[in-house]
């Protein structure tokens, strides 16, 4: 099956910094990924829609500026938080699509962002 | 905008027990409803997708578009069904998915 590979699956950094989280489609070709958020007990947030080769979409209150997303091949798409806080602290989850006759979201295994 | 609520934050039921666990979502348009599944320690994986009209280790779901449902049953728990189960929406057109809060499935020997 098609997996998508999440890295790091967790980083402690310290506020100010910036860390770069990355999402690979590893057996397929994923022209559109997806940013997710999600906090302790809560639901995933969709942040932004990322496509291959052009400009990320973001959601309604996610600030472009600060989670800058870089999608610059069919297999690779990263998410940059930069100026980073501790209320950036969360997991972060990134999914892809395959595309095909039976379209599916395959979804990487998390990182754990933790801000000191 | 398109809401997907899950009112159950915990399910116990023991083993043997029929499982429903509920969906509802809002949205103005034809929505497609899936359920996502997380076993412990393991990623979000797809269980199953109303289009499909498919049982997946024995769940089904329908949807309900007068009373906008989807929730999710199974007659018979079995312990390794324990997990989080997320309800999601996804609109006409657009693959990103709205998910609910999730409910924690515990089933007990």
């Amino acid at each position: 099956g098609a997996v998508v590979s999440q890295h790091p699956s967790w980083v402690i950094c310290k506020s100010g910094t910036s860390v770069k989280i990355e999402c690979r489609s590893l057996d397929f070709q994923a022209t559109t990924m997806f940013w997710y958020r999600q906090f302790p007990k809560q639901s995933l947030m969709l942040m932004a829609t990322s496509n291959e080769g052009s400009k990320a979409t973001y959601e309604q209150g996610v600030e472009k500026d600060k989670f800058l997303i870089n999608h610059a091949s069919l297999t690779l798409s990263t998410l940059t938080v930069t100026s980073a806080h501790p209320e950036d602290s969360s997991f972060y989850i990134c999914s892809a699509t395959r595309q095909g006759r039976n379209e599916k979201l395959f979804f990487g295994s998390g990182t754990q962002l933790s801000v000191l | 905008a398109q809401r997907v609520t899950q009112p159950e934050k915990l399910l116990s039921v023991f083993k043997g027990a029929p499982v429903e666990l509920k969906c509802n979502y809002s949205y103005s348009g034809s929505p497609e409803l899936f359920w996502y599944v997380q076993y412990s320690r393991q990623r979000l994986q797809l269980l199953l997708r109303h289009i499909s009209r498919e049982s997946i280790k024995g769940f089904t779901a329908d949807l309900n578009k007068g009373e906008t449902s989807f929730h999710l049953k199974k007659p018979f728990a079995q312990e390794e069904d324990s997990a989080m189960y997320y309800c999601a929406l996804s609109e006409q057109g657009r693959r990103a998915l709205t998910f609910g809060s999730g409910t924690r499935l515990q089933v007990q020997p």
